[in-house]
């Protein structure tokens, strides 16, 4: 099942705009991933925040996460060309290994 | 020098028949995955592999059968083709135990005809 549900669907913003995804999950969580899919690519890992924190950094990336509302959020800042892609929250369902990924957002940044 | 290596990155078959693809790491993880990835891009996980033991095994028809002969590769047979099996189908590998990062392979495009 389905575990993660990210939104906007797609998105489509001028370079040097910031770009925000949201994404919502079901169940109880140790930790929430953001993974970005460029064209005909694997996926790429960009960052994982665990439970317990609120809000992580990682370059132009700012990751927030709510439990209370089993939600988080993917905020890119400055946006580029190269940050075109698809953008997926993964979470571990329940107790098990299985990471349980989102449909994705799509995120087009028009140079 | 690549990570997670998948081999063919494409392959159209005919209905009904057999191939496999195939999966390399050489991150020394001991836990590698195989993943669909269908049309509308959403991916669901199929079979998860620690050290060779079979962990997960999705609701996944059983002419796809994974086969790992060490613990840096993991292969995927596929039988008796079906359209519905055109995808894109990843491998991905972790360390054990970490619930943490996966790192995913290129991809191999699976068509039937």
């Amino acid at each position: 099942s389905q575990q993660g549900e990210e939104d906007p669907q797609a998105l489509s913003i001028q370079e040097g705009e910031n770009a925000t995804m949201n994404c919502s999950y079901k169940t109880s969580i140790n930790n929430l991933q953001w993974y970005r899919q460029n064209s005909g690519r694997g996926l790429v890992h960009l960052i994982l925040i665990r439970s317990n924190e609120r809000e992580k950094h990682s370059g132009r990336l700012r990751v927030t996460l709510d439990t209370s509302k089993k939600s988080s959020s993917l905020l890119i800042t400055a946006s580029r060309a190269a940050d075109t892609a698809s953008y997926f929250c993964a979470t571990y369902q329940g107790g098990s290994e299985k990471l349980v990924f989102g449909k994705g957002t799509k995120l087009t940044v028009n140079p | 020098d690549t990570a997670v290596s998948q081999t063919p990155k494409y392959l159209v078959t005919q209905m009904g028949n057999d191939k496999s693809i195939k999966c390399e790491q050489n991150l020394g993880h001991d836990t590698m995955y195989w993943y669909k990835q269908d049309s509308k891009k959403f991916l669901k996980i199929m079979f998860s592999y620690n050290n060779k033991e079979l962990i997960i095994n999705e609701t996944v028809p059983n002419r796809f059968s994974p086969k790992s002969p060490d613990k840096a590769h993991l292969n995927l047979h596929i039988n008796s083709l079906e359209l519905g099996d055109s995808a894109v189908y990843f491998c991905a590998s972790s360390p054990e135990g970490r619930r943490g990062e996966q790192f995913f392979g290129p991809g191999t495009r699976l068509t039937v005809l």
